[in-house]
């Protein structure tokens, strides 16, 4: 089956601290896996993509097909990271129309 | 704003009605998406259109159809509606209907069945 998943709901950090948001995932054949996420009252919104391999606001991913992750991660978080984040995938190459997305980690940042 | 915009924001609705949420995708883009988010499912996609054609169908239940107009707005119509019709459901637009085209989306339709 064709799965993401992000094992944590919530995840609470301290502003400056290392954070790291998990994406697993279960495909079938070649995955090309996105981040998007969701600040308050705001639209959903691409983060970044593992093809660009590119940071975006200090945030980096990196595919390991090895152990099928696909993990967010910043060195230092700040208050303004809070927000909901989910991982999504389709097929590499393909059309996007099939994203499947997982159920979203709330990050909170506190003072 | 340029952005995808949906209407209604908020639709309430009884158990067996019809209802069709509407999409304008932003100027230029072709490919339009909707989406389904609900508490227990996450977000899912249901369906894509690319200038007007079908391009990609998921979980889509058959009592829900789409159409893509000539104008490249959308329009996603539920009938028969349930309880767990209930969700906020989203619409997206792109350029094009590739991967390294970003989707961009828009604020949402929350729909209550009751």
């Amino acid at each position: 089956a064709q799965r993401v998943t992000q094992p944590e709901k919530l995840l609470s950090v301290f502003k400056g601290a290392p954070v790291e948001l998990k994406c697993n995932y279960s495909y079938s054949g070649s995955p090309e896996l996105f981040w998007y996420v969701q600040y308050s009252r705001q639209r959903l919104q691409l983060l970044l993509r593992h093809i660009s391999r590119e940071s975006i606001k200090g945030f980096t991913a990196d595919l390991n097909k090895g152990e099928t992750s696909f993990h967010l991660k910043k060195p230092f978080a700040q208050e303004e990271d809070s927000a909901m984040y989910y991982c999504a995938l389709t097929r590499y190459g393909g059309s996007q129309g099939n994203l499947i997305f997982g159920k979203g980690t709330k990050l909170s940042v506190k003072p | 704003d340029s952005g995808v915009t949906q209407t209604p924001k908020h639709l309430i609705t009884a158990t067996g009605q019809r209802v069709t949420l509407r999409c304008s995708p932003r100027s230029g883009d072709l490919s339009v998406y909707w989406y389904q988010q609900s508490l227990d499912q996450g977000l899912q996609f249901l369906i894509q259109y690319y200038n007007g054609e079908e391009r990609a169908k998921g979980n889509i239940l058959e009592r829900f159809s789409a159409q893509q107009f000539p104008d490249l707005h959308s329009e996603l119509n539920l009938s028969s509606l349930e309880l767990g019709d209930s969700a906020l459901y989203f619409c997206a637009s792109s350029v094009g209907d590739r991967t390294y085209n970003e989707q961009f989306f828009g604020p949402g339709t929350r729909l209550t069945v009751l």
